[in-house]
C-alpha cells in the first residue's frame, strides 16, 4: 500500500458545483497535513494547512480524520479557475518531518 | 518580496553527464528542500538542508548530492545522468525545518537524452 493515496481523477464538474477529494495515508505517526494546488507545468502552490479541528478558507474546507487516516478537501461553488491538480502532503514526525506527496487529483471545471 | 528562484529554467543533458541546479530561498527562510517530479506523479523528496546541514534525505541514489551556502541558497548536483533522471526539479523553502509550510520555486525542467 502506498504511503499517501489519491484518486487521480479527473473530476469533471460544472461551474458552481461542490466537489470533494480525499487523501488517505498509511502511517499513523503522520503529524502535519497540507493541500497544494498545481497548475499544468507550474510549481505546486500551498492552498492550505489541515488542522485537527478542520479549517476553512473561503470556498475551501479541509478536514482531518485521524481514526480513518484520511484528509479531505471540499470546494464549494467551483470556478473555472479552480481547474488544476490538487496534491495532498503528509509529514511524519520523528524529528525531520519528511513530506510525502500524493500523486494528485485532477479537477476540471467546465462552463 | 521575491519568491523562491531557481536556475536554469530548462536544461538538456546527455546520459553520463553531470548537472548542477541552483535555488535561492525566500528572504528570511533558512531551509531549502529539493524534489523530483515526473509527469503524472507528485513531487518526491530528495533532500532538505537547514542551517547548511543536511536534515533529511529521500530514497535517491548517491549520484544525487546537494549543499547549502552561508546565504542559504542551495545547489543540487546529479552525476552520471540517466534517462530516468528527466523530470521537473523543484526547490522549496521554509522558515525553519520541515514542520513549517513550504513554498516552491518554478522548477528546473531537466531532459536527459
Amino acid at each position: 500500500r502506498k504511503e499517501v493515496e489519491q484518486d487521480p481523477g479527473p473530476f469533471n464538474v460544472p461551474e458552481g458545483a461542490t466537489v470533494a477529494f480525499n487523501c488517505t495515508y498509511s502511517n499513523s505517526a503522520s503529524q502535519s497535513f497540507f493541500w497544494y494546488r498545481q497548475d499544468c507545468r507550474k510549481e505546486p502552490k500551498l492552498l492550505m494547512s489541515v488542522y485537527s479541528s478542520g479549517n476553512e478558507d473561503g470556498r475551501f474546507t479541509a478536514q482531518l480524520n485521524r481514526a480513518s487516516q484520511y484528509i479531505s478537501l471540499l470546494i464549494r461553488d467551483s470556478k473555472l479557475s479552480d481547474s488544476a491538480t490538487y496534491l495532498c502532503v503528509v509529514k511524519k514526525s520523528g524529528g525531520s518531518y519528511i513530506p510525502t506527496f500524493g500523486r494528485g487529483t485532477s479537477l476540471i471545471v467546465h462552463p | 518580496d521575491a519568491g523562491v528562484t531557481q536556475s536554469p529554467t530548462h536544461l538538456i543533458k546527455t546520459r553520463g553527464q553531470h548537472v548542477t541546479l541552483r535555488c535561492s530561498p525566500i528572504s528570511g527562510h533558512k531551509s531549502v528542500s529539493w524534489y523530483q517530479q515526473v509527469l503524472g506523479q507528485g513531487p518526491q523528496f530528495i533532500f532538505q538542508y537547514y542551517e547548511k546541514e543536511e536534515r533529511g534525505r529521500g530514497n535517491f541514489p548517491d549520484r544525487f548530492s546537494a549543499r547549502q551556502f552561508p546565504n542559504y541558497s542551495s545547489e543540487l548536483n546529479v552525476n552520471a545522468l540517466l534517462l530516468g533522471d528527466s523530470a521537473l526539479y523543484l526547490c522549496a523553502s521554509s522558515l525553519r525545518d520541515l514542520s513549517y509550510e513550504q513554498y516552491f520555486g518554478p522548477g528546473t525542467r531537466l531532459t536527459v537524452t
